[in-house]
């Protein structure tokens, strides 16, 4: 069945230190990759999203994604949080199953970023 | 355009009654589903509908039934609620590769 797993299910750092937030997928198909966060008593934004070509890809708010196939992983990175980055943020996979195009979520990780 | 837009944002219920939770949304997407979101679980697909009169089971769906009569209506029927059905609701439409999420509905079953 596919899955994703995300490594971290709580992550604590200060202002100005650098993020990389672990994802991987279980899918041997053609995937698209999405990143969304969930700000304090909000519903899910897209952060980023990957569908083909460069497998680096720039979101919103100076986040990035890497896409390794070979790992399937999609992590997401920012070289210096903000207190505002606060957050929670879900790695999703869009696979193509039973006929539709369905988006699975990881458990998501939970970011306390302190002053 | 309002987006998704959901109620009640907030529901109490007692164990075994029903209740219908509402999502709408105005951009015509055919694609339209429903996730639970529990603490350390992430969102869990309920069900899902691909355009009026077609809907199709996710992840989770006993104690959920859904219709899709209109482009713009994908209501989520809670037949006799239990506690574990405590959570949050996110209703989310989609275009090509977007999904567009919902306000959500907390709902707390006793």
């Amino acid at each position: 069945a596919q899955s994703v797993s995300q490594h971290n299910h709580h992550v604590i750092l200060s202002e100005a230190a650098s993020l990389e937030l672990g994802c991987n997928y279980s899918y041997g198909g053609t995937v698209n990759l999405f990143w969304y966060v969930q700000y304090p008593g909000q519903h899910l934004q897209l952060l980023l999203k990957y569908f083909s070509g460069d497998p680096l890809v720039k979101g919103i708010k100076g986040f990035e994604a890497e896409f390794i196939k070979s790992k399937f992983s999609f992590n997401l990175r920012k070289p210096s949080v903000q207190w505002s980055d606060t957050a929670e943020y879900f790695c999703a996979v869009k696979v193509f199953s039973g006929g539709y195009n369905k988006l699975i979520f990881g458990a998501g990780t939970r970011l306390a970023v302190h002053p | 355009n309002a987006g998704v837009t959901q109620t009640p944002k907030f529901q109490v219920l007692k164990t075994g009654q029903s209740m219908t939770l509402q999502c709408a949304q105005d951009m015509n997407h055919e694609y339209m589903s429903w996730y639970r979101q529990d603490p350390g679980m992430g969102l869990r697909l309920i069900h899902y509908s691909v355009g009026a009169g077609i809907t199709d089971q996710g992840e989770v769906p006993n104690g959920y039934n859904v219709s899709r009569s209109t482009t713009e209506d994908f209501p989520l029927r809670l037949l006799s609620a239990a506690p574990s059905q405590t959570s949050v609701y996110f209703c989310a439409s989609s275009y090509s590769n977007e999904q567009f999420f919902g306000p959500g509905t907390r709902l707390t079953v006793l």
